[in-house]
């Protein structure tokens, strides 16, 4: 197994500028999670999903979008980039609320300039 | 609001030396779950312990163990004969019972030093 995979791995974004993050995991886990990480801060919670065609929002969800069309993708779309914005990006996954551990991915690390 | 307090932002220790992380939290809940994450230079996540609130016994893994007090609050790591891959970010993080939303406090990083 991969595990949780992120693309890209780095992103240097201008302002206004839109990208999506993707996040893709083969362990046929129901719940994904987009966290962001800002320099010297725990992780805060953007979005989650608990299985595919549900979404809901996280502690910090403004400025973002998710979609969650298969089990396996959980991508993550900037429409207006921000210099706020600039963050490191994880994504995690876990088979269902029971479950302790949630998988996390290797994160992307997004400029906005 | 349930928050995660980490008051140490840096430690450091030499190898094989003995460790210790603090962790309080706040919440009136009465079932949660707590963790040790560690995140070292690759940025991976790894969960490094674990520890459900409705167990008395402390959670134990290899090297790694907690001191958890529930009525204080309080969620200490103990790192035993500390080695050099040991040094990393670690977050303690908290997760309600009835949820799968992890708060995460803002870390400790820690230096292992030869």
């Amino acid at each position: 197994n991969a595990g949780v995979t992120q693309t890209p791995k780095f992103r240097i974004l201008k302002i206004g500028q839109s990208m999506t993050l993707q996040c893709t995991q083969d362990m046929n886990h129901n719940y994904m999670y987009w966290y962001r990480q800002d320099p010297g801060m725990g992780l805060k919670l953007i979005y989650y999903s608990v299985g595919a065609g549900i979404t809901d929002k996280g502690e910090v969800p403004n400025g973002y979008n998710v979609s969650r069309s298969t089990t396996e993708d959980f991508p993550l779309r900037l429409e207006l980039a921000a210099p706020s914005q600039t963050s490191v990006y994880f994504c995690a996954s876990s088979y269902s609320q029971a479950s302790y551990e949630q998988y996390f991915g290797p994160g992307t690390r997004l400029t906005v300039t | 609001a349930q928050t995660v307090t980490q008051s140490q932002p840096e430690m450091s220790v030499q190898e094989a030396e003995t460790v210790t992380l603090s962790c309080t939290y706040d919440t009136s809940e009465n079932n949660y779950y707590l963790f040790w994450y560690k995140q070292p230079p690759s940025r991976q996540m790894i969960l490094v312990i674990r520890q459900e609130a409705y167990k008395q016994q402390n959670a134990t893994e290899n090297r790694f163990s907690v001191n958890f007090q529930k009525a204080a609050k309080s969620f200490s790591l103990k790192i035993s004969d500390s080695q050099l891959g040991d040094t990393a970010m670690y977050f303690c993080a908290f997760r309600p019972g009835n949820t799968d939303k992890l708060i995460f406090g803002t870390g400790t990083r820690l230096q292992v030093f030869p």
